[in-house]
């Protein structure tokens, strides 16, 4: 089962805009991480964002992250086409031993030119 | 350093026949976690491997099989194919455990006629 959701499903921007995406999950998490997938490749690893922290920086990404809510937001700024991709949300769930991580449905965002 | 590659890249089989996927890891990565990705359920966790031992799985039927080899390289059976087995199916490597950061192959597009 989808741990976490991501909002919105879909996202249409123009070329220098800021785009924001919000993941909400279910149970504590040791971290979460944001995923970029191109049309039908594979994922790439964007950031990752630990429990105990608050926000993290990576060039143009900023991610927040809210544990007492369970939610997170991944915030692009001054967007380009080539960040036209599907954006997901993954999490590491507290539990006994090593868990697999488990990712939201994903924010498709089309960057226009 | 070489990524993670999967072969084949697409295959194309028909209903009641079997596949298997191969995934060879980031050199010095011992966790490989298999996925499937259909549109209809996202990503879904099949089971990882580490040290050649299965240490997570996903709710899959028993169809979906998979083993790890002493050099890391993993591969995944799929028995009795389905037309619902038509999906993306992503293999990912990691240092040690499957909650950090992971590194995706391409994927092998499967469809199921």
């Amino acid at each position: 089962s989808q741990q976490g959701e991501e909002d919105p499903q879909a996202l249409s921007i123009q070329e220098g805009e800021n785009a924001t995406m919000n993941c909400s999950y279910k149970t504590s998490i040791n971290n979460l991480q944001w995923y970029r997938q191109n049309s039908g490749r594979g994922l790439v690893h964007l950031i990752l964002i630990r429990s105990n922290e608050r926000e993290k920086h990576s060039g143009r990404l900023r991610v927040t992250l809210d544990t007492s809510k369970k939610s997170s937001s991944l915030l692009i700024t001054a967007s380009r086409a080539a960040d036209t991709a599907s954006y997901f949300c993954a999490t590491d769930a507290v539990g006994s031993g090593n868990t697999p991580l488990v990712f939201g449905k994903g924010t498709r965002l089309s960057v226009i030119a | 350093k070489a990524g993670v590659t999967q072969t084949p890249r697409y295959l194309i089989k028909t209903r009641g026949q079997q596949v298997t996927l191969s995934c060879s890891p980031i050199s010095g990565h011992r966790s490989v976690s298999w996925y499937q990705q259909t549109p209809g359920q996202g990503l879904q966790f099949l089971f990882e491997y580490f040290s050649e031992t299965q240490r997570n799985k996903g709710n899959f039927p028993g169809r979906f099989s998979g083993r790890q080899f002493s050099n890391s390289r993993s591969e995944m059976n799929v028995s009795t194919l389905e037309l619902g087995d038509s999906a993306l199916y992503l293999c990912a490597s990691s240092l040690v455990a499957s909650g950090n950061e992971q590194f995706f192959g391409p994927g092998t597009r499967l469809t199921v006629l």
